[in-house]
């Protein structure tokens, strides 16, 4: 099956600093790249994703980039806030399935 | 537009009872994904539902869990004597169902303590 590993797990960066998490797929078939942002007590939040056919999405300060040669995807976060710690999953679709499988989540810490 | 409700939030059980869990998902979506989360790790898909069908079980352990999505009402993840190792956060996700690769929306989750 298909086995994603996300580094590190654990970040911390400076108020408006960048951060930048990276997760590898090990599944050539995989075509549908979410990452969740999950909160203290909450259930995981879409924060964005990226197809197989796209190379780079960007949402204002947040940015996701995809290299399907070498099987790797990252998120970018700039100008870092406060608001913006919590624990980050990235996740793959595989082929003409649904589920999602998860990497092992990344806790980010925006310090004042 | 409410989105995916799970009830209850908070779940306690002591060994060898049952839990249910509720997952009612976004107006319009049909198609209901069950995955847990146990402490200090990811969440690993469980099973995955349209309305009346199970679609994919695997990762659903094969004795004391089942689940359903029945014509009318919530889905219900249903784990029958329970024991310390169930303990975990039970998240359920539901997409439109139109076509493949679709983006999932999570709900707040059931944390379950089994005692």
């Amino acid at each position: 099956g298909e086995n994603v590993e996300q580094h590190p797990s654990t970040l911390s960066v400076q108020e408006g600093d960048s951060a930048v998490i990276k997760c590898t797929y090990s599944d050539s078939a995989s075509n549908y790249f979410p990452w969740y942002k999950q909160e203290l007590g909450k259930g995981p939040q879409l924060i964005i994703d990226i197809r197989s056919n796209v190379g780079e999405k960007k949402d204002q300060r947040i940015a996701v980039t995809l290299n399907k040669t070498a099987k790797h995807f990252s998120l970018h976060i700039t100008e870092t806030q406060p608001e913006d710690s919590a624990v980050y999953f990235c996740a793959v679709i595989t082929g003409g399935g649904n589920k999602l499988t998860f990497g092992t989540g990344t806790q980010l810490k925006v310090e004042l | 537009n409410a989105g995916v409700m799970q009830n209850p939030r908070h779940l306690v059980r002591r060994r060898g009872q049952e839990a249910r869990l509720r997952c009612s998902p976004m107006k319009g979506h049909s198609h209901v994904y069950w995955y847990r989360q146990l402490p200090e790790e990811g969440l690993k898909f469980m099973v995955y539902l349209q309305k009346e069908n199970i679609i994919d079980e695997s990762g659903m352990p094969k004795e004391r869990f089942s689940a359903e999505f029945p014509k009318e009402g919530p889905s219900i993840l249903r784990i029958q004597q329970v024991v310390r190792g169930d303990s975990a956060a039970y998240f359920c996700a539901s997409s439109p169902g139109t076509s493949g690769r679709e983006t999932q929306y999570f709900g707040p989750g059931t944390r379950l303590l089994v005692l």
